[in-house]
Formats: C-alpha cells, structure tokens, sequence
C-alpha cells in the first residue's frame, strides 16, 4: 500500500481557495487516489477520486500530474464549515474491498 | 444512498464488560466491511476487515480474542469489545464498499461510536 505524506495544518480565511497537496511516491499501477474530509466525531466522507490528470465535482477539483506520485485537492472558495482534517488515500481492491490505509490528514483551519 | 449506519453513536461501559457496536449498510450489500479505531487527534487506524460468511483478518497487534467482529450477514457487521478497560476508549469507526461495484470504489463510513470504559 502507497504510504501519503501531506501537510499537518493549513490555514486559509473565507473566499479563499485551497490546494492541499499529497505526495504517494508509491504509488502503483492501479491504485486510485481518494481524499477524504472529516468532522470531529464523525466518520470520513468522500470528497473526490481520480486516476490522473484532472476531476472535478461540485464540491472540490483533484489535480493529479503524469507521474501520478502526488495530487493536489483544491477547494475553490472556502467557507468557516470546511474547517476539517482532509486525508489522501491511495489503494486497491483487496479481496473483495478496498482495504486503505489513513495518513495523518491535513487539519485545515478557515477563519474569517 | 450508500448508507452506512452505526450504533450505538456513543456508549460508556465499565471496566471489565463487553460492548458490542453494531455496523449495517442500509441500502447496499458489502461482503467486506472495515473497522477503524482512531485516538484523539490521531488518524484513523485500521483494525481489522470484515468478511461475510468467514473470519476476520485482523491487522498486526490488534488482539482478535478482545475484538470479535462478526459479520453474519450482507448488511451487518458486529464488533465486540470483550473485558473493555480504559485503554480502549477510543472512536470506533466502520466502512462498507458495495458488493459488486468496481475496484477501487470509495468507502462508505459509518458516523462512529465513542466508546467510554470508566
């Protein structure tokens, strides 16, 4: 399993966008890449997964190079409720789930 | 849709009882299921996988006779905490992925259960 590397804490104000950059220099051939946004005292929930180059969805955009060795989730336009831990996770399917393992997540803080 | 539901939200339990915390996907079916445990301020830890029908695999230093998951069905995954001591006030959390769907689909997580072993 790719091991991630991400940013411990990030600071942004409202209106802001936000690049959260991680880096899977492990990563193999078919494993994807998922980030995930956490609440405290709640499950993780999915924000967006991509193979490479670029996706986006109504809530976040992922920005994945050729060499797949890192990705970029951006979050146009934060607000206050964004404030969160924000973990990338790579993986495959592994007898029959997805077996994954967490990093240490960016603590993203959105302040006035 | 792809619901994954958890209970009890949170429980506090003495030292020395058992807990069991159950996890059921309301809406899909999941042969596998997940069980994560994550300290305060920490990430989430994997504990074990669950498979309908079978076993458990536990991750390496989880303790399978104090953690008994049992996933008897489609749609349910139970995990007992046995002889619970403080140590083991945590955030337990699940995960689902539903049956059949490609690889590498997302997980589902249940919203967890804060356990409290006084």
């Amino acid at each position: 399993l790719a091991k991630t590397t991400q940013p411990i804490s990030m600071d942004s104000y409202e209106g802001q966008e936000v690049n959260i950059t991680c880096s899977h220099n492990n990563i193999a051939t078919n494993d994807y890449i998922t980030w995930y946004q956490q609440f405290p005292s709640q499950g993780p929930r999915f924000i967006i997964q991509g193979y490479k180059t670029k996706v986006t969805n109504e809530v976040a955009s992922l920005f994945i190079p050729a060499d797949r060795k890192s990705s970029t989730l951006s979050l146009p336009r934060v607000s206050l409720s964004d404030t969160a831990v924000y973990y990338c996770l790579v993986g495959g399917i592994t007898g029959g789930g997805n077996k994954l393992t967490f990093g240490t997540g960016t603590q993203l803080k959105v302040e006035l | 849709g792809a619901v994954v539901s958890q209970h009890p939200s949170w429980v506090i339990c003495k030292s020395g009882t058992s807990v069991k915390i159950e996890c059921r996907s309301l809406d899909f079916q999941a042969t596998t299921m997940f069980w994560y445990r994550q300290f305060p301020k920490q990430s989430l830890m994997l504990m074990a996988t669950s498979n309908e029908g079978s076993k458990a695999t536990y991750e390496q230093g989880v303790e399978k006779d104090k953690f008994l998951i049992n996933h008897a069905s489609l749609t349910l995954s139970t995990l007992t905490v046995t002889s619970a001591h403080p140590e083991d006030s945590s955030f337990y959390i699940c995960s689902a992925t539903p049956l059949g769907t490609i690889p590498d689909s997302p997980l589902h997580f249940g919203n967890g259960t804060r356990l409290t072993v006084t």
